[in-house]
């Protein structure tokens, strides 16, 4: 079975602090994992995506994500955050043989002054 | 970049009556998705499709539901006859390839069913 896991519904940091939103997958075999961004009234975009290799992958906007085999997770990081990334992120998972992508159920980030 | 047009952007219509959602998938693209997405958040895997058919669907895509594309137009979800627990926003996505792609998504479709 494959499922992904976004313990956090809301979290809120303030301008200027570090962020770091957690996702902890399960699937047995090498899985495709994708961070989403969500702003309010919009599409989804994509933020970064692992395959294989470094398992520090680096996306748009000052964003990283690290991915852990042992710790089945990909946890997104961000070393200073803006007002303008308040939004909610979905991380995903995608098996290697699947069909489609899989969504955690979202974080909802709130940056405050 | 690529960009996934959904028509209309809101819809109200009275239960049991149907409707049908638009998607104007990447041109190049060659699997379509819809997603549920209810009170804001939780995102559900409703249908993909490709070649002109249903390749996986979830337990969400009730018999009400169907999907086509006729002669690589729109890509269109129908639900007939709708029911209160569909309102929700609908969204459509394209990719290249399944799976391990990126999914570009069109701004969604709020239903409103009353």
């Amino acid at each position: 079975a494959q499922s992904v896991t976004q313990p956090d519904a809301r979290v809120t940091v303030s301008e200027g602090a570090s962020l770091q939103l957690r996702c902890k997958y399960s699937y047995s075999g090498t899985p495709y994992l994708f961070w989403y961004v969500q702003y309010p009234r919009q599409g989804l975009q994509l933020l970064l995506k692992y395959y294989s290799g470094d398992p520090v992958v680096q996306g748009v906007n000052g964003f990283e994500a690290e991915f852990s085999k042992s710790n089945s997770s990909f946890h997104l990081r961000k070393a200073s955050v803006h007002w303008s990334d308040s939004a909610v992120y979905f991380c995903v998972l995608s098996a290697n043989s699947g069909t489609y992508q899989r969504f955690g159920t979202g974080t909802k980030l709130q940056v405050v002054p | 970049g690529p960009k996934v047009l959904q028509i209309p952007s809101h819809q109200i219509i009275d239960m049991g009556q149907m409707v049908t959602l638009n998607c104007d998938p990447v041109s190049n693209h060659l699997y379509f998705y819809w997603y549920k997405q209810i009170l804001g958040q939780q995102m559900e895997f409703l249908v993909n499709f490709y070649n002109g058919k249903v390749m996986e669907k979830s337990k969400l895509f009730k018999d009400q539901f169907s999907v086509e594309r006729p002669d690589g137009s729109y890509f269109t979800l129908k639900i007939q006859p709708t029911a209160l627990e569909d309102s929700a926003v609908y969204f459509c996505a394209s990719s290249l390839a399944v799976s391990n792609e990126r999914l570009f998504f069109g701004h969604g479709t709020k239903l409103s069913v009353l």
